[in-house]
């Protein structure tokens, strides 16, 4: 079955780290997203990962992807308040026929 | 152009009201997709069209009717709706259905409907 799970919540201050955390049961995924959503918006693509792979860094993200425990996590490393969003994380199987599943998103609150 | 865009942005409409929403893609993308978004809560896939053909129905009510008039329009047409069918719609495109890419599925910033 499809389930993509997230926490909830996250309120972090200006200028610290945040790290978003999912976790997913599909093991023959092939590709992990991101997504931003600011109030009112649709969904900002940020980053994404293949799952061959464990890391990858773009400028302030870094995305781990642990597939033993299927566990994505999103690090925004100097978080402002700009990044106050719902981040999801998504999945895209490798069944040929099934599209993008979402977590239930990550309200991010950035305190200055 | 790497943008979809929807119209209208904001629109309210009465029980028996018609109305459409529209999407606009020139990516050349092949996959077009309906979402609808409840406050607080991820996107729910509503349909799927794959090369102007619909794949996908996620038993969405017939009050709904998609439409896929070329490869870079997508249409949702509105009928008898419920207030309960308030919601933030958005429509989204991909390279093509059957395989992910680095990119995603990119979409539009949705029609926020309000039904009286």
């Amino acid at each position: 079955g499809e389930d993509v799970e997230q926490s909830l919540f996250l309120s972090v201050r200006e200028g610290d780290s945040s790290v978003i955390n999912c976790t997913y049961t599909d093991s023959s995924s092939t590709y992990l997203y991101w997504y931003k959503q600011e109030p009112g918006a649709g969904l900002q693509l940020l980053t994404y990962i293949f799952s061959n792979m464990d890391m990858k860094q773009d400028q302030r993200l870094t995305v781990l992807l642990n597939k033993k425990d299927k566990h994505l996590s999103l690090r925004i490393a100097d978080t402002q308040t700009g990044d106050s969003a719902i981040y999801f994380c998504a999945e895209l199987w490798n069944s040929g026929n099934t599209p993008l599943v979402f977590g239930k998103g990550t309200r991010l609150s950035v305190i200055a | 152009d790497t943008e979809v865009t929807q119209t209208p942005k904001h629109l309210v409409m009465g029980m028996t009201n018609k109305k459409s929403l529209k999407c606009e893609q020139h990516m050349g993308h092949r996959a077009m997709y309906w979402y609808k978004q409840k406050a607080k809560k991820p996107p729910e896939l509503m349909f799927v069209y794959s090369y102007e053909k619909l794949s996908i129905n996620e038993s969405v009510p017939s009050r709904f009717s998609p439409e896929c008039p070329n490869s870079s329009l997508l249409n949702l047409h509105l009928h008898a709706l419920q207030p309960e069918d308030s919601a933030l719609y958005l429509c989204a495109s991909s390279q093509d259905f059957w395989g992910g890419d680095r990119y995603g599925y990119t979409f539009g910033s949705g029609t926020r409907l309000t039904v009286v």
